[in-house]
């Protein structure tokens, strides 16, 4: 059964304290996405990453925020420091976009709930 | 102007109506189009897709593209309580090259269907 995972699922932090947030794509997917959703701007796409290398961070606050994807089954999204207004849902999404076979139709993970203190 | 515009909503039917559910979208060169369905608490979820002009059928979901009027929309026949839900739709503005596969999406519109 493939599908994205995410981990933690929740965490709660206290303002100015690190956050990492990973997420492991469906095995064979090679561009991944990482969104955040409030109730106010609904989903917001931060990055994203196609065999390992950025695409577009233009979302991402860039103080703050970082993604990378140490290899091509994981990818990781740090806020340092955090604050309250990055209390959000995060969650990544992941697809397949090879050459003659490309599959736009995006798998989302679970989700990581974030509360920052 | 949003990129992509949803009725907000709510929207509700009684059990066994249809639902109609609507999408506007900014760039006449966007060529991939979804709908999602996000349960609360819940990641999005998808539940069609399209890409030509016409309709689409998938078992009491129905998903209708015109690419002229920049419209896209999203029919559920015979509506039940379990479609309670918000319903994303989501557009790839630009099919080209590095953008390949990234999506706008809209604020959403929440369904209720009452029994």
């Amino acid at each position: 059964d493939a599908r994205v995972t995410q981990t933690p699922r929740h965490k709660v932090t206290e303002m100015g304290q690190e956050v990492t947030m990973r997420c492991q794509p469906i095995l064979g997917h090679n561009t991944v996405f990482w969104y955040r959703q409030t109730m106010m701007q609904g989903l917001e796409l931060l990055a994203y990453f196609r065999n390992r290398a950025p695409l577009d961070d233009s979302g991402m606050p860039k103080d703050r925020f970082s993604a990378e994807m140490p290899d091509a089954t994981l990818a990781t999204l740090k806020i340092q420091p955090s604050e309250p207004r990055d209390s959000a849902v995060y969650f990544c999404a992941s697809i397949s976009a090879l050459q003659g076979a490309w599959v736009d139709e995006q798998f989302f993970g679970p989700g990581t709930r974030l509360t920052v203190l | 102007q949003k990129e992509v515009e949803q009725n907000s909503g709510p929207l509700s039917v009684p059990e066994g109506a249809i639902a109609s559910l609507n999408c506007t979208y900014s760039d006449r060169g966007s060529q991939s189009f979804f709908w999602y369905r996000q349960y609360s608490g819940k990641s999005p979820e998808l539940i069609m897709s399209i890409y030509s002009n016409g309709d689409k059928e998938d078992g009491r979901f129905t998903a209708q593209l015109n690419k002229a009027s920049q419209y896209v929309s999203l029919l559920i026949r015979d509506s039940q309580p379990s479609d309670s839900a918000t319903y994303l739709c989501a557009v790839n503005l630009n099919a080209g090259g590095t953008s390949y596969g990234k999506l706008t999406f809209g604020q959403g519109t929440i369904l209720t269907v009452h029994p």
